[in-house]
């Protein structure tokens, strides 16, 4: 596609309850990351895949958060049992290669546990 | 561990006025990224630095990497309300893929 899609855009969930987001990114591009930003504060690194290769799992922040990438190309970032702290903005990119020449985003999905 | 700072976190200045936004980081990177974000809306990317002493400009923004000094700076010139948002400064270090973000600058400009 033209840029870097994620859906759904805006989702409430109830505190204990599982939640998935998508993300597609650019046709062609092999490398794609998903970074969390909460309210007022910077970006943090969750995990980052490139082409074939073994995640980077390093910035998931607990094992309630889990990634997968099928067939090169669309991710899903699974939240289990959500908690309140979750409550922030995802947000996917994606790159040629591994993005020495910069990132582009998608809009985020803003989660909300309530 | 690589950390990046920006100041200031927030700046709130009159039209037409100059400002220079700051970003430091820890350890030695060999490029450097400067991305706008509007309220509610994600990140865009305005400049791409990949070398000591590198400059790029693209209207009213001007954006310098000093590798030795570790640092970055993104100079505002004659700010107009459009530049209002709010901007990131991201490091990556040789051989990684993983940015490593500022906390960010939120610029207001007041007509």
């Amino acid at each position: 596609g033209a840029g870097v899609s994620q859906s759904p855009s805006n989702k409430v969930t109830e505190k204990g309850k599982d939640v998935e987001l998508r993300c597609d990114p650019i046709s062609g591009h092999t490398a794609l990351y998903w970074y969390r930003q909460s309210l007022g504060q910077g970006l943090e690194f969750l995990i980052y895949f490139q082409g074939n290769s073994a995640p980077d799992k390093s910035g998931l922040p607990s094992d309630r958060f889990s990634a997968e990438r099928t067939g090169g190309s669309v991710s899903t970032l699974t939240i289990q049992r959500t908690q309140q702290e979750d409550s922030a903005v995802y947000l996917c990119a994606s790159s040629q290669d591994r993005g020495g020449y910069g990132y582009t985003f998608g809009s985020g999905t803003r989660l909300t546990v309530v | 561990e690589l950390k990046v700072e920006q100041n200031p976190l927030f700046l709130s200045m009159q039209e037409g006025k100059n400002y220079t936004i700051y970003c430091n980081y820890s350890t030695t990177s060999d490029r450097l990224y400067w991305y706008r974000q509007d309220p509610g809306k994600s990140l865009e990317s305005l400049f791409v630095l990949l070398s000591n002493g590198a400059v790029k400009q693209e209207g009213r923004l001007m954006a310098s990497l000093d590798t030795k000094a570790r640092l970055s700076t993104l100079h505002i010139t004659a700010a107009v309300h459009d530049l209002s948002a709010t901007y990131f400064c991201a490091v990556t270090t040789s051989g990684t893929y993983k940015y490593i973000f500022g906390t960010g600058t939120r610029l207001k400009v007041l007509a």
